[in-house]
């Protein structure tokens, strides 16, 4: 199995702040990943999808990069609404494998 | 706009099988070329993919899961479900339903399945 490292696994950040999170594939995967929001009581939302695609109807705040084996997500400044969980997610080899989630907090 | 709806029992009690449907509205399940998924995620964890069907009839199971877990479509119902055998407390979760080969979505809401005696 393909093995996704996030980082960081928590962070606490400040309304109107700039965040990034790294996802790390145990191997090259392309770049087959997408990047979910969860909010507690509720089903993860993609927010990108192929890396770098922007979900239809996702705020223009939120960016992926990154090909291969290193990922990132950023959000360029952080609104109320984004506080939850994000998960990243690789569908190039099967089974398709989930990161451990990184847990966005207010400071 | 196409919408997934899990459902099932909410207690299991160990070593028996666990049975969810998911319902798809707003679209056939037959169409589309759509895979359909099960993803659980244990309680305060991260999420578990459990495998997909295609509407042809044709599976993919997780490995970690394989020889417990059964997919299965009726297009004529617009449903398709799990079965997961011999659950013990492990198994405890929310499974979810969702579309695509790369779980793009839509996803349902999620069921929470308790194994407990």
């Amino acid at each position: 199995d393909i093995q996704m490292t996030q980082s960081p696994s928590s962070l606490s950040a400040s309304v109107g702040d700039r965040v990034t999170i790294t996802c790390r594939a145990s191997q090259g995967i392309r770049n087959d990943l997408g990047w979910y929001q969860q909010k507690p009581g509720k089903a993860p939302k993609r927010l990108i999808y192929g890396a770098s695609s922007l979900q239809s109807g996702v705020p223009s705040r939120f960016s992926g990069s990154g090909s291969g084996t290193e990922f990132t997500l950023t959000i360029s400044s952080l609104q109320p609404e984004d506080f939850a969980t994000y998960y990243c997610l690789q569908h190039n080899s099967y089974p398709i494998t989930f990161g451990q989630g990184t847990r966005l907090e207010i400071k | 706009q196409v919408q997934l709806q899990e459902s099932g029992p909410g207690l299991v009690k160990p070593s028996q099988t666990l049975s969810l449907t998911c319902t798809v509205s707003g679209g056939s399940i037959s169409t589309g070329g759509y895979y359909w998924s099960w993803i659980r995620q244990h309680p305060g964890k991260g999420l578990e993919y459990i495998g997909y069907i295609y509407y042809s009839g044709s599976t993919y199971y997780n490995p970690s899961l394989k020889s417990r877990v059964t997919i299965s479509i009726d297009t004529s119902k617009n449903q398709f479900s799990l079965k997961l055998s011999s659950v013990t407390a492990a198994d405890t979760a929310v499974y979810y339903c969702a579309r695509g080969l790369d779980i793009g979505g839509p996803w349902g809401q999620g069921t929470l399945v308790t194994v407990s005696s």
